[in-house]
């Protein structure tokens, strides 16, 4: 595998399940991200960590829930969502977390999530 | 709130045709980056530009980063239907360091 890759591509959940998806990258980097991305809206930063470290948190509900085991693996803990939680999310990865011209992110394909 | 506004939202156009996409705001950003998302894949960098009035191109492809640094364009040059998906710009606030990203423009290019 190369890159960054999510699974699972596709997930339909109730709104009591709970559910989790992974992300994994490949290429060596120190940060990785989660980001919401919904119809006609910007692409909404959720969770930025750096070397297993939640560096921010930017006002997401309680019912997504991120877990960084090592900096190659990052989760998204789902439970009790809401229909209006359906988007496609994505997962990103940098070298570094801080904002630089030079600091590309690299971006998984998402899973798209529909929740009944 | 900074924002990044993209115009227009929607594009279909045919084979051969020239375009350009905007993405304007009233606030100043220290860079800018374009990304192309094409359907069932996360988004892949295009271009970072820097400098006000810096202007980088990439093969058909023209990105301008605007004197003031509030704003930016790309423009495509006889586009060809692999250059359809989602187009998007993000960009690096100067106050907080933060990546704002626009809402996108589709462009469709038929054959």
């Amino acid at each position: 595998e190369t890159g960054v890759t999510q699974t699972p591509r596709h997930l339909v959940m109730g709104m009591t399940n709970k559910k989790s998806l992974k992300c994994e990258q490949h290429l060596g980097h120190n940060a990785m991200y989660w980001y919401k991305q919904s119809a006609k809206k910007p692409l909404e930063l959720m969770f930025v960590y750096s070397l297993e470290e939640r560096v921010e948190n930017n006002s997401v509900p309680s019912r997504f829930s991120p877990e960084c085991p090592n900096s190659s693996h990052l989760f998204l803990h789902l439970h009790t969502l809401q229909p209006e939680d359906s988007a496609l999310y994505l997962c990103a990865s940098s070298q570094d977390h801080r904002w630089a011209s030079y600091n590309e992110q690299f971006f998984g394909p998402g899973t798209r999530l529909t929740v009944l | 709130t900074q924002l990044l506004e993209q115009s227009p939202q929607f594009l279909s156009i045919q084979e051969g045709e020239n375009l350009t996409v905007y993405c304007n705001s009233s606030s100043v950003f220290s860079s800018l980056q374009w990304y192309r998302q094409e359907p069932g894949e996360g988004p892949v960098l295009l271009v970072t530009v820097v400098t006000g009035g810096e202007v980088k191109k990439l093969k058909r492809l023209t990105f301008q980063f605007g004197d003031a640094r509030k704003d930016s364009s790309l423009h495509i040059t006889a586009a060809q239907p692999g250059d359809t998906g989602l187009y998007l710009c993000a960009g690096v606030s100067g106050n907080t360091g933060k990546l704002i990203f626009g809402q996108g423009t589709t462009l469709q290019v038929k054959p």
